[in-house]
């Protein structure tokens, strides 16, 4: 079957722009996460969605980041007015419940470049 | 934030030697996962021990968890060139659900 797909793989923007970035999850997971990964550094918490609850936003680094999860399956992360410092390749997993219990399945990223 | 670290940073062996990689957490844990990435993209997960276990095994994988030392260790038996990546632990300290990740090891393993 399909693993978690993200797109696009690569973005080049200037600061300043808009991005939206999109993150098709495995179907029947039901959790949803997006991590960011700077270079050479570990994964950092963005954000949670677990079927129809409200999302957990606490890791999110400023009011410039906001994700949807429509019909409990794609999401969207958006950055608003980008920075330089939000280069990074952002991730997205996904999982059949919430909980650390479960494996996580990682999409292939896609590589924010603000210019 | 990050809360698992792992040691050594980076490790360089031959294919056949065996590579084990170090994680510390700082609080108490439900579970610790361990994953792979390649060239810096998607993680792969390779194995998940709970907080009541103690090793598990995984093929040529083997992890032990002292819950009492708050550490982990990942043991890669006769190293493949293919082994090649960056090596994650993840804890659920704080959380129920988001994973901490440390910043990873880097293996390398030469033919």
């Amino acid at each position: 079957g399909a693993g978690v797909s993200q797109s696009p793989s690569n973005k080049v923007t200037e600061k300043g722009k808009d991005v939206e970035l999109r993150c098709d999850p495995i179907s029947g997971h039901t959790a949803l996460y997006w991590y960011r990964q700077s270079l050479g550094q570990g994964l950092e918490f963005l954000i949670y969605f677990q079927g129809n609850s409200a999302p957990d936003k606490s890791g999110l680094p400023s009011d410039r980041f906001s994700a949807e999860r429509t019909g409990g399956s794609v999401s969207t992360l958006t950055i608003q007015r980008t920075q330089q410092e939000d280069s990074a390749v952002y991730l997205c997993a996904s999982s059949w419940t919430s909980g650390s219990r479960d494996e996580q399945f990682f999409g292939p990223g896609t590589r924010l470049t603000v210019l | 934030s990050q809360q698992g670290e792992e040691d050594p940073q980076a490790l360089s062996i031959q294919e056949g030697e065996n590579a084990t990689m170090n994680c510390s957490y700082k609080t108490s844990i439900n579970n610790l996962q361990w994953y792979r990435q390649n060239s810096g993209r998607g993680l792969v997960h390779l194995i998940l021990i709970r907080s009541n276990e103690r090793e598990k095994h995984s093929g040529r994988l083997r992890v032990t968890l002292d819950t009492s030392k708050k550490s982990s260790s990942l043991l890669i038996t006769a190293s493949r060139a293919a082994d090649t990546a960056s090596y994650f632990c993840a804890t659920d300290e704080n959380s129920g659900y988001a994973l901490n990740f440390g910043k990873g090891t880097s293996l390398l393993v030469t033919p």
